[in-house]
């Protein structure tokens, strides 16, 4: 059982370009997240979504965007990536919304 | 505004016992969780608290008090593996999961 899966796990990217990071889960959970997590800071929610075709705008959703077209995939782009983007982004999951979250191993993304 | 506060950095002996504090602000309240992240990896669930109480799980145990906005996360027996960011999450009203910013755990020899 793999859980949830990210892609890339890292990548190093030029400002400017376009980027999307791939999301999957295996365990039917209705609920799912992007959160982005930088040195001293707590994770911020990026977007979510509690089912699939439904998606909502979490704490910091500038210069992001992301779709739900099944209960699978959950994937994050960035338009155009700008420097402050440089993060560590996390994918996870929840059966009911409320409930202990699964996450992914991560992406780290670098913007230069 | 909404924030969870909680140590920085604690350093423990092997062996030894820790606690580490974590106080909340919300716009309401709908439970309590604590992650581990070790280095480099993703964070784990160790434990939800909704009900004032203790909450015992091995080593680890879990306190709430919601008159005070105030949850501990208590680990026995320290192991070198304990070495690891502890993050601390209320659920808001709004079924959203406000993060404190994690407390490092090292443990020493």
């Amino acid at each position: 059982i793999a859980g949830i899966t990210q892609a890339p796990t890292s990548q190093i990217l030029a400002a400017g370009r376009r980027m999307t990071l791939r999301c999957t889960q295996d365990m039917r959970h209705n609920a799912m997240y992007w959160y982005r997590q930088d040195l001293g800071l707590g994770l911020r929610l990026i977007h979510y979504s509690n089912t699939a075709g439904t998606t909502g705008k979490g704490e910091v959703p500038d210069g992001y965007s992301v779709s739900r077209a099944n209960t699978d995939d959950f994937p994050l782009t960035l338009a155009s990536a700008v420097p402050s983007q440089t993060s560590v982004y996390f994918c996870a999951s929840s059966d009911s919304g409320t409930g202990e979250l699964f996450f992914g191993e991560g992406s780290r993304l670098t913007v230069l | 505004g909404q924030n969870i506060d909680q140590p920085t950095e604690m350093t423990a002996t092997e062996g030894a016992i820790v606690q580490i504090n974590c106080t909340y602000q919300t716009s309401g309240f709908n439970g309590l969780f604590w992650y581990q992240q070790h280095a480099g990896e993703a964070p784990t669930f160790l434990s939800y608290n909704v009900l004032d109480g203790l909450e015992e799980k091995g080593r680890f145990s879990s306190f709430l008090s919601r008159s005070k906005g105030y949850s501990y996360l208590l680990l026995k027996e320290l192991q070198m593996k304990d070495s690891a960011s502890y993050l601390c999450a209320a659920l808001d009203s709004n079924y959203q999961l406000i993060w404190g910013a994690g407390t490092k755990l090292i443990i020493k020899p």
